[in-house]
């Protein structure tokens, strides 16, 4: 089992174009959260997604959105990119049936120009 | 509000030094305190969580609700427990693993 695994790894745009992030969760896991990390920072928590629906979201504008798929893959997208959008977006998968705590993927580094 | 506070951005000791790395949180509630741990080029991994009260790599922590502390502590330092150790919490106890809140991290550096 490769655990979580994340696509891209790296990834450059400019303002204002929009961004799609992959993330496959770890075999028997359902569940999957996503969490941005600006340099220095810890992550922060964007939301989770459970059954396809999102079922908890942190501080962040609608210009992030995402989805799961029925095998419980996920994407992270954003819209109307800015600078400060720049960071490394870590997805962290875990079992909704588990006391287990959740797994993190390896994250995909984005950059802003 | 809910925070995490890790007040050291880094930490540096000698191999063999007892090691500290203090986190305080702010939480109206009981959260589930956690350590994470991310060495060189891995990506981020759980070292321990509170409520299992293990000792992982030589490393504990004790939660203090009066101080609203976990700080994380080793007798004995080793050069690779070189890393980047992020305290975080969640309101979500059990079942899924909801929200969890990080704090910004401090960074340990062993000297040989």
């Amino acid at each position: 089992d490769a655990g979580v695994t994340q696509s891209p790894t790296h990834l450059i745009k400019t303002r204002g174009q929009q961004v799609t992030l992959r993330c496959s969760p770890k075999s028997g896991h359902d569940t999957v959260s996503w969490y941005q990390q600006a340099l220095g920072q810890g992550p922060q928590f964007i939301f989770q997604y459970y059954e396809e629906e999102e079922r908890q979201r942190g501080n962040f504008p609608d210009r992030f959105s995402g989805h799961q798929f029925p095998n419980y893959s996920s994407e992270l997208n954003v819209n109307a990119l800015l600078l400060g959008d720049s960071a490394l977006y870590l997805c962290a998968s875990i079992s909704a049936a588990s006391t287990d705590t959740q797994y993190f993927g390896p994250g995909t580094r984005l950059t802003v120009l | 509000a809910q925070r995490v506070t890790q007040p050291e951005k880094l930490l540096s000791v000698f191999k063999g030094a007892p090691v500290e790395l203090k986190c305080n949180y702010s939480y109206s509630g009981s959260p589930e305190l956690f350590w994470y741990v991310q060495y060189s080029r891995q990506r981020l991994q759980l070292l321990l969580r509170h409520i299992s009260r293990e000792s992982i790599k030589g490393f504990t922590a004790d939660l203090n609700k009066g101080e609203t502390s976990f700080h994380l502590k080793k007798p004995f330092a080793q050069e690779e427990d070189s890393a980047m150790y992020y305290c975080a919490l969640s309101g979500t106890w059990g079942l899924g693993g909801g929200k969890l809140i990080f704090g910004q991290g401090t960074e340990l550096s062993v000297k040989p």
